[in-house]
């Protein structure tokens, strides 16, 4: 299995840019999360979902979208990408609810300049 | 906001036993306890969970005390390649609702010195 997949692994955007980052798991999990983490920071819920179709948001949404239209991907999207929002960014996904594990992709690192 | 508090750091020597401590005070009986660690910057990896019995697996030990107000996270036997930044997490069991999402705290730096 490949487990959590994320694209892509390095990213430079410009001020006021748009770029999707793709998170796919091949795990049949409901369950999937987008998490950003600043240099020296623990990891910060953007946005989730616990099945297709159903997003909600997470401790700091703002200025990020995602959907939700198959199990398999939760794509994260930049509408205008600004310096605030340089980050290493992770997917996450599992069963939902508890007694199971999460797994985790290896990061996305976005700068934006 | 995170729901478990743990010190910010720690440091153990190689091949000693590395204890690191967690309080959850407010925690739900359908609340588990999950230890994740990240080495370096990689995406965080799963350790161990718990309810409320003790559990043990090859990588590390949990003890959740009887209130289940606090747990401690044992590595019986800490190499260099444990140092990591640990996160203990509490995380509802079983509903696809909000209640399911994964809260991270700032976690344990733990150091292993030679």
């Amino acid at each position: 299995n490949a487990g959590v997949t994320q694209t892509p692994k390095f990213q430079v955007l410009k001020t006021g840019q748009s770029m999707t980052l793709q998170c796919a798991q091949d795990m049949n999990h409901e369950y999937m999360s987008w998490y950003r983490q600043d240099p020296g920071m623990g990891l910060r819920l953007i946005h989730y979902s616990v099945g297709a179709g159903i997003t909600d948001q997470g401790e700091v949404p703002n200025g990020y979208n995602v959907s939700r239209s198959t199990t398999e991907d939760f794509p994260l999207r930049l509408l205008s990408a600004a310096p605030s929002q340089t980050s290493v960014y992770f997917c996450a996904s599992s069963l939902a609810g508890g007694d199971t594990e999460a797994f985790f992709g290896q990061g996305t690192r976005l700068t934006v300049v | 906001d995170a729901k478990t508090t743990q010190p910010p750091s720690m440091d153990c020597a190689e091949g000693r036993a590395a204890n690191l401590p967690c309080n959850h005070s407010t925690i739900s009986g359908n609340e588990y306890v999950y230890w994740y660690r990240q080495i370096h910057s990689q995406g965080p990896q799963y350790i161990i969970h718990g309810l409320k019995n003790n559990e043990t697996n090859e990588m590390a030990s949990l003890i959740i005390t009887e209130d289940r107000k606090s747990s401690t996270l044992i590595l019986p036997h800490a190499t260099l390649r444990d140092t990591a930044v640990y996160y203990c997490i509490v995380r509802v069991a079983g509903v696809y609702s909000s209640a399911s999402k994964i809260i991270f705290g700032s976690g344990t730096r733990l150091s292993i010195r030679p």
